[in-house]
């Protein structure tokens, strides 16, 4: 496709249970990040990779978040273990350089019960 | 404190007015700066994107930042009620000797209506 597509849109997960979030940015692109958007709240850096290597996760809040990108294409991101405040919306971006314009999915948003 | 605030408003207005929306931010290695809009339920887009100091227009649009200061400011002229959303101010640095310089700070977002 054209953008930045992710999947599944919504997720529901019982408080304790694993979940993982797909990410396919666009074609090409080399640089891959993933935000976390609490309601009413703006997008906040988790973690990013340039091709497979992950050169900055020190935005995940807990070890029970772990990304991987192992192709240097499609991305995971895992939650495990779900708590309440991980409910939010979980948004990738994606750009054809570390510097250059990161371009957004629509997010995944995860309610956790 | 944050590094970016932004005023979460949210900011009503009539068609055709001209709508200012404002950050600042506390970080002086912060050299990159845009602004993004957000629809409910979609993905932030880029709206304009500024290096520095200085102004770019486009279109209605228009992106000043005044670094001494460390405030940016977005100007929509002629608004129109297909410009109600969220608008998100963004910023990096450009510190290459570090590893976190790709990444994005926003501020929290201001909720623009544009009313008929």
């Amino acid at each position: 496709g054209a953008g930045v597509s992710q999947s599944p849109r919504y997720k529901v997960a019982k408080r304790g249970q694993d979940v993982a979030l797909r990410c396919d940015p666009i074609s090409g692109h080399v640089s891959l990040f993933w935000y976390q958007q609490a309601l009413g709240q703006g997008p906040e850096f988790l973690t990013y990779f340039q091709n497979e290597a992950q050169l900055d996760k020190s935005g995940l809040p807990s070890d029970r978040f772990f990304a991987e990108r192992p192709e240097g294409s499609v991305s995971t991101l895992k939650i495990q273990r779900t708590q309440q405040e991980d409910s939010a919306v979980y948004l990738c971006a994606s750009s054809s350089s570390l510097l250059n314009i990161q371009y957004f999915g629509a997010g995944t948003r995860l309610s956790v019960l | 404190q944050k590094e970016v605030e932004q005023d979460p408003g949210p900011l009503s207005v009539p068609e055709g007015a001209i709508v200012s929306l404002n950050c600042t931010y506390s970080n002086s290695a912060f050299q990159y700066f845009m602004w993004y809009r957000q629809y409910s339920r979609k993905g932030p887009e880029l709206l304009m994107y500024t290096y520095s100091s200085g102004n770019k227009e486009d279109g209605r649009f228009t992106a000043q930042v005044d670094k001494s200061s460390k405030y940016i400011s977005l100007f929509i002229r002629d608004s129109q009620p297909s410009d109600s959303a969220t608008y998100l101010c963004a910023m990096r640095s450009e510190n290459a000797g570090g590893t976190s310089y790709g990444k994005l700070t926003f501020g929290q977002g201001t909720i623009l209506t544009v009313h008929p």
